[in-house]
């Protein structure tokens, strides 16, 4: 089946200590997208991909950064985590920009000792 | 670790009723819409969607209703069950996705 899958599930890393999320995607969509979800809260986009085409959310914090090698892998890189960026990370896919529908991949929840 | 997370409104309801979730959004250029559920550590599931276009949409057991005037968006289940309990998001497009706060739906026995 076509699906949006993250790696790892569940990720644990020290403060301060960069780490790498993973996203693939066998949909062949042109817009990747990357979410942070805190509990009980809303999915908050970071940034997304259309195509090579990176954009940044305005708020976005510059120890965030992205990469797209390629339409089918997406990677969030967090640079020095700190503990306020513990949360769910949730990659997401689209066939375009703007209003179609998104496909949302499991999740990596990010813990920071 | 995570920051003091909100707590989500709440809707309960009798398993076999109906079920109503309503949410504001926020940007009057918004042309494009979207329920999401969400069950516990998954991602977002896609439910309905609705163009600004439309005011009523309506799925297997769910509707989506639309009122531009005063920018307010509903859900409504039928016939709620036991799988239907999970956090609903609804999400608007104006220039990105902004997702609303959610409610959590628990569907009583």
């Amino acid at each position: 089946d076509a699906m949006v899958i993250q790696n790892p599930r569940y990720q644990v890393t020290q403060f301060g200590k960069p780490v790498t999320l993973s996203c693939s995607q066998t949909l062949n969509h042109n817009v990747m997208y990357w979410y942070q979800q805190k509990s009980s809260q809303a999915p908050k986009l970071l940034f997304h991909y259309y195509d090579k085409d990176f954009n940044n959310e305005a708020d976005t914090p510059d120890n965030f950064q992205s990469r797209r090698p390629n339409t089918s892998f997406c990677f969030l890189d967090i640079r020095s985590p700190g503990l306020g960026d513990a949360a769910m990370y949730l990659c997401a896919t689209s066939s375009g920009q703007g209003g179609y529908e998104q496909y949302f991949g499991p999740g990596t929840r990010l813990t920071v000792t | 670790g995570e920051s003091v997370g909100l707590h989500l409104p709440t809707l309960s309801v009798q398993e076999g009723d109906n079920s109503i979730i309503n949410c504001a959004y926020s940007n009057s250029a918004s042309d494009y819409f979207i329920w999401y559920k969400q069950e516990s550590g998954k991602g977002p599931q896609f439910i309905i969607d609705i163009r600004s276009n439309m005011d009523k949409r309506q799925g297997q057991r769910v509707t989506v209703l639309l009122n531009k005037t005063v920018k307010h968006l509903s859900l409504q289940i039928a016939a709620t069950q036991p799988g239907d309990s999970a956090v609903y998001f609804c999400a608007e497009y104006g220039q990105n996705f902004v997702f609303g706060p959610g409610t959590r739906l628990s569907v009583l026995p």
